[in-house]
């Protein structure tokens, strides 16, 4: 079946830090994949996304590449701030339905 | 522009208690809706989703039901609470053609106890 695995949390980087976070999925067919960013006591909301293989989705500093041959979508920042501690989902749609499938979360303290 | 919103945003109930939570959209027509629970350190689970008015799919059996009564209206409910109902309840929206990106609403914080 599809699924996503996510490494397990929780991250603590200091502030400048370089940020990976790995993701890999299992899916049917050519699923599109998401990270979303869950901030303390809110819902979820779309950080980058990317709809094909090869695809680089990038927003507010973090960047994922989808790369089909390693069926992995890892995030990556270059320099965290304290701003970015957040819970983050990797997450992959599956061609009908528009149901996403998530990862476990992965959470993400930034110390000053 | 589209919003959604869900009320309440935190809930305490007794064991055995009923349950309704309530998720609305505005400003779009015949959107897909979801509802995702999220357990104390575990990710989000898909508990129901719809396409249309009184269409319901259940993705994992359990003590909740859902309904959805207008285009823009998602209710999630129960008729009796457990204890392992407790989590952080996410109502979420999309429109097939945008490669179905979900927008999420502020979420509603249940404790059963």
């Amino acid at each position: 079946g599809n699924s996503v695995t996510q490494m397990e949390g929780p991250v603590t980087l200091s502030e400048e830090a370089f940020l990976t976070i790995n993701c890999t999925y299992t899916a049917t067919g050519y699923p599109s994949l998401f990270w979303y960013v869950q901030y303390p006591g809110e819902g979820l909301q779309l950080l980058l996304k990317a709809t094909k293989a090869d695809d680089k989705g990038s927003n507010k500093g973090f960047e994922a590449t989808y790369r089909k041959e390693t069926t992995s979508f890892h995030l990556e920042k270059g320099s965290v701030q304290v701003s970015d501690s957040a819970v983050y989902f990797c997450a992959l749609r599956r061609n009908q339905g528009g149901k996403l499938i998530f990862g476990q979360g992965t959470e993400l303290s930034v110390k000053p | 522009s589209q919003t959604i919103h869900q009320w309440p945003a935190t809930l305490v109930q007794p064991v055995g208690s009923p349950l309704s939570l309530e998720c609305t959209v505005e400003g779009t027509s015949n959107p897909n809706l979801y509802w995702y629970r999220q357990a104390a350190g575990r990710g989000l689970q898909l508990l129901f989703y719809s396409v249309g008015i009184g269409q319901i799919s259940s993705e994992v059996p359990q003590n909740l039901s859902a309904s959805r009564p207008q285009d823009r209206q998602f209710i999630l409910s129960s008729k009796k609470l457990l204890l392992s109902d407790s989590g952080f309840y996410l109502c979420a929206w999309c429109r097939l053609e945008n490669t179905g990106e979900l927008f999420f609403g502020e979420g509603s914080r249940l404790t059963v106890l």
